[in-house]
């Protein structure tokens, strides 16, 4: 099956740090979702990008499919935004399981 | 904002007793789904279900697990004898197709 690495897998970074997250996917996938678990376990999404680049305030993304990979970039951190960041994708050819990442898991210092 | 919601938020069970996990998917959804999470560990799809039936199902979906969504707005999983093991934290999802919205989900603990 189709196997999802994330990297790093842990980050600590200063708030007001700039950060970069990246997905590799061993094979192409469709419906590729970034989320955010928070400390309550639950799962937030960020952003919704089989391609290309999307913005949401502080936090941006860029899928490049072709190459299967996609980056989550989170500008001027803030300790809100510690948690566990996973990126997921549905094979192609399925009924749109999402396969997930072990996650990266952030923290954020005042 | 239409969201997915989950009960119980906790459910605590003994071994071989089974329990219905319950989620009211956002209304104009087609495509329903449970994912289960083991603490500390990643999300693992157990199930996809459109047209009343299952689509897809993992090695995890065994015969102890099923599915039914019993009127127009709930989808339950229901696992009929409960093992130390399936004490996790369970995701009810639901897309249009596409992306997919997760409920708050339900922290299973076996004992």
């Amino acid at each position: 099956g189709i196997q999802v690495e994330q990297s790093p897998p842990d980050l600590i970074l200063q708030e007001g740090a700039n950060s970069t997250l990246r997905c590799n996917f061993s094979d192409s996938v469709n419906n590729l979702q970034w989320f955010h678990q928070n400390p309550w376990g639950q799962l937030i999404n960020l952003f919704y990008i089989p391609s290309g680049t999307k913005q949401n305030g502080r936090l941006s993304a860029t899928t490049v499919a072709t190459e299967r990979y996609s980056l989550l970039y989170i500008s001027s951190s803030q300790t809100t935004d510690s948690g566990v960041y996973f990126c997921a994708g549905a094979p192609k050819g399925g009924y749109n399981k999402l396969i997930f990442g072990a996650g990266t898991r952030l923290a954020v210092h005042p | 904002e239409p969201e997915v919601t989950q009960t119980p938020s906790h459910q605590v069970t003994q071994m071989g007793q089974e329990v219905i996990l319950r989620c009211v998917p956002i209304s104009n959804h087609l495509y329903f789904y449970w994912y289960r999470q083991i603490l500390g560990q990643k999300v693992e799809f157990l199930v996809s279900f459109y047209n009343n039936e299952i689509s897809e199902k993992s090695e995890i979906f065994d015969d102890q697990f099923s599915v039914e969504r019993p009127d127009g707005s709930n989808f339950t999983l229901k696992i009929r004898s409960t093992k130390l093991e399936d004490s996790a934290m369970y995701f009810c999802a639901s897309s249009e197709p596409a992306e997919q919205y997760f409920g708050p989900g339900t922290r299973l603990t076996v004992t």
